[in-house]
């Protein structure tokens, strides 16, 4: 079992690009989530997806949108990159309370 | 929304010696407190965690105490060794929407042989 894959792992971006994340989990978990990670701020929820289908914002949701493919893939995109966005992207899944986390995607946004 | 709170920012102790790691928690509804562990560049993971029915819980070298009164939690990590080092995070579980966890800001922890 790969457990929670994302891709890619490292991204620059200029201001004002575009991109999208992409999460994907083997371990049949019905909820979902993208948080960013950045220094003295601890982990802040995107948003999740509770199953397939749904989509629900979290603490900072502004910025980006997010598509809850299958039940197996989660995709997180920013549309028109700014510098505040720069951070590490992690992705997660869940069914019983433990979050299984991804191994991050780090993005800069010059 | 939930506040979690964490503190020190950064503990340093010597190899074998106890470390301790605190979390307040404003929601008194609260009633899942899990703890992460995050190696450099590596992703976080649950290394324990506690639920309100209980006031502590115990992994070999880890434990974590509740105290639902003052709303507070604590890691502890006893015969400390170099491979704790690591940036330890506490959350909190939203008792509304089970999906939300809070987290604290982390604490980076340095065990120095």
């Amino acid at each position: 079992n790969a457990g929670v894959t994302q891709t890619p792992k490292f991204q620059v971006l200029k201001t004002g690009q575009s991109m999208t994340l992409q999460c994907a989990q083997d371990m049949n978990h019905n909820s979902m989530y993208w948080y960013r990670q950045d220094p003295g701020m601890g982990l802040r929820l995107i948003y999740y997806s509770a199953s397939e289908g749904t989509t629900d914002k979290g603490e900072v949701p502004n910025g980006y949108n997010v598509s809850r493919l299958n039940k197996r893939e989660f995709s997180l995109r920013l549309e028109s990159a700014a510098p505040s966005q720069t951070s590490v992207y992690f992705c997660a899944s869940s069914e019983t309370g433990e979050l299984f986390f991804g191994e991050g995607s780090r993005l800069t946004v010059l | 929304g939930e506040n979690v709170e964490q503190h020190p920012s950064t503990l340093s102790v010597q190899e074998g010696d106890s470390a301790v790691i605190k979390c307040t928690y404003s929601d008194s509804a609260s009633n899942y407190f899990p703890w992460y562990k995050q190696e450099l560049g590596k992703r976080p993971q649950l290394i324990i965690d506690i639920r309100s029915n209980v006031g502590e819980k115990k992994d070999q070298r880890i434990a974590v105490t509740l105290n639902k009164t003052a709303k507070h939690f604590s890691l502890h990590i006893t015969e400390t060794q170099p491979e704790d080092s690591a940036v330890y995070f506490c959350a909190a579980q939203s008792p509304y929407n089970f999906n939300k966890f809070y987290f604290g800001s982390g604490t980076k922890l340095n065990v120095k042989p």
